[in-house]
């Protein structure tokens, strides 16, 4: 069945480092990728997406590659901030059906 | 426009009572899904319901779960006789009409069993 694998955590970093973390999937298909973020006491908000093989999805500052033959998804900064620090879930929704599979999140704290 | 509104935002009960979870959809939205956090695991989904209908159950446990969707008011998982398993966040999300690959996510419900 569909499924995603996520770096686990949690992940430390000092401010302005390069930030990976590493999503893998598997899909029958071809699946819509999602990273979504979450900070402290609210909701999971839609940090980028991408819906088919080799599309970038990008929103501040963060990216990630839609790559199907290493059936991979990983989310990348070059420069994380203190405001960063959130969990974030890497998700597909495959094209047919209503859910979407998500990974176990991944923490990130930012240092100053 | 407000987003997501699920309450309460946390809920204690002892096992055997009754947990009900409520949702309000993003205005407009007329699909609601719930998803399910247990501890150290990501979110899975239990059931994707339209206004008065379900449509989609098949992540939901057999016994003791059950969800609507009312024409009027928000969606409510309930969750009959809880016991310590079912401490969890629980998740609702939204989405436009037709347009399934896009949901938006409420801050969720945790729910603690004692």
């Amino acid at each position: 069945g569909d499924s995603v694998t996520q770096m686990e955590g949690p992940v430390t970093l000092s401010e302005e480092a390069f930030l990976t973390i590493n999503c893998t999937y598997t899909a029958t298909g071809y699946p819509s990728l999602f990273w979504y973020v979450q900070y402290p006491g609210e909701g999971l908000q839609l940090l980028l997406k991408a819906t088919k093989a080799d599309d970038k999805g990008s929103n501040k500052g963060f990216e990630a590659t839609y790559r199907k033959e290493t059936t991979s998804f990983h989310l990348e900064k070059g420069s994380v901030q203190v405001s960063d620090s959130a969990v974030y879930f890497c998700a597909l929704s495959p094209n047919t059906g209503n859910q979407f599979y998500f990974g176990t999140g991944t923490s990130l704290t930012v240092i100053p | 426009n407000a987003g997501v509104m699920q309450n309460p935002r946390h809920l204690v009960r002892r096992r055997g009572q009754e947990a009900r979870l409520r949702c309000s959809p993003m205005k407009g939205h007329s699909h609601v899904y719930w998803y399910r956090q247990l501890p150290e695991e990501g979110l899975k989904f239990m059931v994707y319901l339209q206004k008065e209908n379900i449509i989609d159950e098949s992540g939901m446990p057999k016994e003791r779960f059950s969800a609507e969707f009312p024409k009027e008011g928000p969606s409510i998982l309930r969750i009959q006789q809880v016991v310590r398993g079912d401490s969890a966040a629980y998740f609702c999300a939204s989405s436009p009409s037709g347009t399934q690959n896009i949901q938006y996510f409420g801050a969720g419900t945790r729910l603690s069993v004692l």
